[in-house]
C-alpha cells in the first residue's frame, strides 16, 4: 500500500483480556519496528524485524508481550492479560535497509485503553 | 547505547514569532539525527535529518536544525511559526542500520494567536 496501515485505530479492553494489534507495512520494506508511546512520554522501542532474521525482542517489557511477522509482510503484536499500564499508543514503522538513508514510515498507531 | 534529551516538555510561542526546540543527545558512536512531528491523532512525519556533511539541515514546512558535535546538540528552529505548527515534536538518534531510533520524550509546541 501507499503507507503503513495499523488496525484497529482504537481499542478499549478490560483488564486481563488479550489484545492483538496489526501492522501492514509498505510493500517491499524489509524492516519493521514496533514502538509504544505512553501519555507524555517519548516512543519506547519494543521489537524489530528485519527480513527473515530472528527479531530483536530486547525492548519487550514483559513476557506478556509477543510479536510475529510473516516474511516481509504483516506483523501482529499480542499483549496477553492486559494491565492498565499497557494503555498507550502503539506505533509501527517500516523501512528499507539503511533506514537512516531511506527513512522510516510510521503508521497512525493503535490507541489501546485498558479499563 | 544512545539517549536523547528534549529539555522542554512544552513551548508556548506567539504566531509569527521564531521558535527553537532543544535537543541534546549522547552516544558512544557516530550518529544520525532526526526530528519528527506528530499532529494530533496521526503518526510521525519526518521533518528533517542529519546524516553527514553540512551541519545546517533544512527540512519541510520551513524548519531547520543545526548539528553541533561539540555540544552534542541538534536544536530545531523556525523563524516564523503558524497555528498549523501546533504539534508534538520528537528528536531521535540512530547509530544506523538495525539500531532503529531512540526518541526523546517530545516537546509540545503550542502556538498562541
Amino acid at each position: 500500500g501507499a503507507g503503513v496501515s495499523q488496525s484497529p485505530s482504537n481499542k478499549v479492553t478490560e483488564k486481563g483480556k488479550d489484545v492483538e494489534l496489526r501492522c501492514d507495512p509498505i510493500s517491499g520494506h524489509t524492516a519493521l519496528y514496533w514502538y509504544r508511546q505512553r501519555l507524555g512520554q517519548g516512543l519506547e522501542f519494543l521489537i524489530y524485524f528485519q527480513g527473515n532474521s530472528a527479531p530483536d525482542k530486547s525492548g519487550l517489557p514483559s513476557d506478556r508481550f509477543s510479536a510475529e511477522r510473516t516474511g516481509e509482510s504483516v506483523s501482529t503484536l499480542t499483549i496477553q492479560r492486559t494491565q492498565q499500564e499497557d494503555s498507550a499508543v502503539y506505533l509501527c514503522a517500516s523501512s528499507l535497509l539503511l533506514p537512516e538513508i531511506y527513512g522510516y514510515t510510521f503508521g497512525s498507531g493503535t490507541r489501546l485503553t485498558v479499563v | 547505547a544512545q539517549s536523547v534529551t528534549q529539555l522542554d516538555s512544552q513551548v508556548p510561542v506567539f504566531e509569527e514569532a521564531p521558535v527553537e526546540l532543544r535537543c541534546n543527545y549522547s552516544s558512544s558512536v557516530s550518529v544520525y539525527l532526526f526530528w519528527y512531528v506528530q499532529y494530533p491523532n496521526q503518526g510521525l512525519q519526518l521533518l528533517l535529518k542529519y546524516l553527514s556533511g553540512s551541519t545546517l539541515v533544512k527540512g519541510i514546512n520551513g524548519f531547520e536544525a543545526e548539528f553541533n558535535k561539540s555540544q552534542t546538540s541538534f536544536h530545531l528552529r523556525k523563524p516564523s511559526v503558524h497555528i498549523s505548527d501546533t504539534a508534538e515534536y520528537f528528536c531521535a538518534v540512530s547509530g544506523g542500520g538495525a539500531d532503529g531510533l531512540t526518541f526523546g520524550k517530545g516537546t509540545h509546541l503550542i502556538i498562541q494567536p
